[in-house]
């Protein structure tokens, strides 16, 4: 049982590039999340996935567009990279949203990216 | 959803409890305090939830005061691997929002 899978780890890109972020989950979960996390800071959400094909807007979308595959995938893609996203990104899952509570969030490792 | 305030950094001394403060005043009702913990830029790993009562799990526990205006999260016997930064959290339950909101949480050093 791996849980969330990113790939790639790490990656270096050229200001322009373009670039997918991968992630997978193998706990059957409903929604699906991707976070930023710039140096000394919290995590922010750029985009999530409530359920298969549903995708919605986080805190800080701008630069960023992401596909729900399916139940298990849900990418991330760069259009055009600048430096300003430069981060860590992290992908997550969790059981679908409902107004009760006690679903908590599972995170992957991690993704290293510099654009430069 | 409500915001929360935490100090930036505590010490403990290894072995000892460390006692992770965080304030939410405008708490609303129905949500409930999680904490997770990141450990040197680790994804972050759920610790433990609750909404009234105190509760407590096989990493730590959450004493929730009756108001609700606040909690502390436990770690009853810190050890070196405890040192992470802790982050709580007032998580929103609206339909479709199952996010959670970050700060910058608590900074722990466990001192040997």
């Amino acid at each position: 049982n791996a849980g969330v899978t990113q790939t790639p780890k790490f990656q270096v890109l050229k200001t322009g590039q373009s670039m997918t972020l991968q992630c997978a989950q193998d706990m059957n979960h409903n929604s699906m999340y991707w976070y930023r996390q710039d140096p000394g800071m919290g995590l922010r959400l750029i985009y999530y996935s409530a359920s298969e094909g549903t995708t919605d807007k986080g805190e800080v979308p701008n630069g960023y567009n992401v596909s729900r595959l399916n139940k298990r995938e849900f990418s991330l893609r760069l259009e055009s990279a600048a430096p300003s996203q430069t981060s860590v990104y992290f992908c997550a899952s969790s059981e679908a949203p409902t107004a009760s509570s006690g679903n908590t969030i599972y995170f992957g490792e991690g993704s290293w990216l510099t654009v430069v | 959803d409500a915001k929360t305030t935490q100090p930036p950094s505590m010490d403990c001394a290894e072995g000892r409890a460390a006692n992770l403060p965080c304030n939410h005043s405008t708490i609303s009702g129905n949500e409930y305090v999680y904490w997770y913990r990141q450990i040197h830029s680790q994804g972050p790993q759920y610790i433990i939830h609750g909404l009234k009562n105190n509760e407590t799990n096989e990493m730590a526990s959450l004493i929730i005061t009756e108001d609700r205006k606040s909690s502390t999260l436990i770690l009853p016997h810190a050890t070196l691997r405890d040192t992470a930064v802790y982050y709580c959290i007032v998580r929103g339950h609206q339909t479709g929002a199952n996010n959670l909101f970050f700060g910058t949480g608590t900074r722990l050093t466990v001192i040997p």
